[in-house]
């Protein structure tokens, strides 16, 4: 079974605060990385997919990056704002298409 | 364009007893995967699908069944539910591996 791993597990921060999470994943057989976006009573939905090492993906203050060669994938989020609160999920593809296997999210929240 | 709809939005069943989780997606997406949520867990594969008449079991496929006969719909089937089995299901579906997965709303499963 693949092993997909966040950290940290949550996180509070004040609003204007800029911070970062990990997403550890298996460095072999390495296809895709995703991110998601997650709030209470929603559902998840997708921020970024990334497939090449070196890959850096910018959505408004929200950006990511990959290394592929040393497995992991790091979520920022520049001067945090009430609404970034949410579990941010990163998934990952190994080898086999279509099995998407999700670490544990971390949990954010934003204080104003 | 409705996107990924999933029916009950809630469940109450008795132990034992069998039924069937409904999604169907509009944008002719190949894939599709359901995911059950539990407290601490994340997000767990249950079984994917990459195309009509092919499925796969994913982390946690034991006590549920898929079939994929249409593009559209993917229902998963408890076969003799368990109090084990209370969680939210989602369903998910995308063009391919390197595309973002657009996810269901959910279904809130309580196996008393």
């Amino acid at each position: 079974i693949l092993n997909v791993e966040q950290s940290p597990q949550s996180l509070h921060v004040q609003e204007g605060d800029s911070t970062n999470f990990t997403c550890s994943f298996p460095s072999s057989n390495f296809y895709a990385l995703h991110w998601y976006r997650w709030e209470t009573a929603k559902s998840p939905e997708a921020l970024f997919v990334m497939t090449l090492n070196g890959d850096e993906k910018k959505k408004g203050r929200i950006s990511a990056t990959l290394n592929t060669k040393e497995g992991y994938s790091y979520l920022y989020i520049k001067g945090s704002q009430p609404e970034d609160s949410a579990t941010y999920l990163c998934a990952f593809y190994g080898g086999s298409q279509g099995n998407l296997i999700f670490g544990k999210g971390t949990k954010l929240s934003v204080k104003p | 364009n409705a996107g990924v709809t999933q029916t009950p939005k809630f469940q109450v069943l008795k132990t034992g007893q069998s039924m069937t989780l409904q999604c169907a997606q509009d944008m002719n997406h190949e894939y599709m995967s359901w995911y059950r949520q539990d407290p601490g867990m994340g997000l767990r594969l249950i079984h994917y699908s990459v195309g009509a008449g092919i499925t796969d079991q994913g982390e946690v496929p034991n006590g549920y069944n898929v079939s994929r006969s249409t593009t559209e719909d993917f229902p998963l089937r408890l076969l003799s539910a368990a109090p084990s089995q209370t969680s939210v299901y989602f369903c998910a579906s995308s063009y391919s591996d390197a595309r973002g997965y657009t996810f269901g709303s959910g279904t809130r499963l309580t196996v008393v």
